[in-house]
């Protein structure tokens, strides 16, 4: 089955700061790559997401690029605040008959200090 | 208010002892899934439901059953806890997985089985 590694688990920045996440995945068939943000006490929450006829992807301050051929991809968040401050899980899932599958990474707790 | 509600929210039970946690979605959402986040593991999937009377096993399922007989509830059924099923449980929901979408998260049930 899929196996999603993301490193890496804590990140500490400064507020203003860039900050990046990188994800891999083991299955080729994977098509589909949310990213989720949970918040302190919190169900995770979609933030971005991107599908593998996509190389990159980006809303406001935040961005997703995806390789292929290397099977991986990130999560880029530019500019951080004190409000970014969360655990973010990147995701993969296989299209086809096993789309319901949604596997995840082990998570990122994000810091950023004002 | 969209919304995916769990029930309890916590839980200290008994090994052995059978449980449900309840998970009711009111956006007439297709799909259903269950998550257990256990620190440095990220979230694992349970069980998952396409629709109506059709579920299947996530990476995780041993220990556990699910129902799924009408569309807007699929509980999480613990016949016999264990220790090892402590751990932080989440319902999501979504409109359908076959493009897939995005995943309607509750806010948690936390179970500690002593």
């Amino acid at each position: 089955g899929e196996n999603v590694e993301q490193h890496p688990s804590t990140l500490s920045v400064q507020e203003g700061d860039s900050a990046v996440i990188k994800c891999t995945y083991s299955d080729s068939a994977s098509n589909y790559f949310p990213w989720y943000k949970q918040e302190l006490g919190k169900g995770p929450q979609l933030i971005i997401d991107i599908r593998s006829n996509v190389g990159e992807k980006k809303d406001q301050r935040i961005a997703v690029t995806l390789n292929k051929t290397a099977k991986h991809f990130s999560l880029h968040i530019t500019e951080t605040q004190p409000e970014d401050s969360a655990v973010y899980f990147c995701a993969a899932s296989v299209g086809g008959t096993s789309y319901g599958k949604l596997t995840f990474g082990q998570g990122t707790i994000l810091t950023v200090h004002p | 208010e969209a919304q995916v509600t769990q029930n309890p929210r916590y839980l200290i039970t008994v090994t052995g002892k059978k449980l449900t946690v309840t998970c009711s979605q009111n956006m007439n959402h297709e799909y259903m899934s269950w998550y257990r986040q256990d620190p440095g593991l990220g979230l694992r999937q349970i069980y998952y439901s396409m629709n109506v009377e059709v579920t299947d096993k996530g990476d995780v399922p041993e220990g556990y059953k699910v129902s799924r007989k009408e569309k807007r509830n699929f509980p999480l059924i613990l016949e016999s806890p264990s220790p090892n099923q402590t751990s932080l449980y989440f319902c999501a929901s979504s409109l359908s997985m076959r493009n897939t979408g995005e995943l309607f998260f509750g806010e948690g049930s936390r179970l500690t089985v002593l």
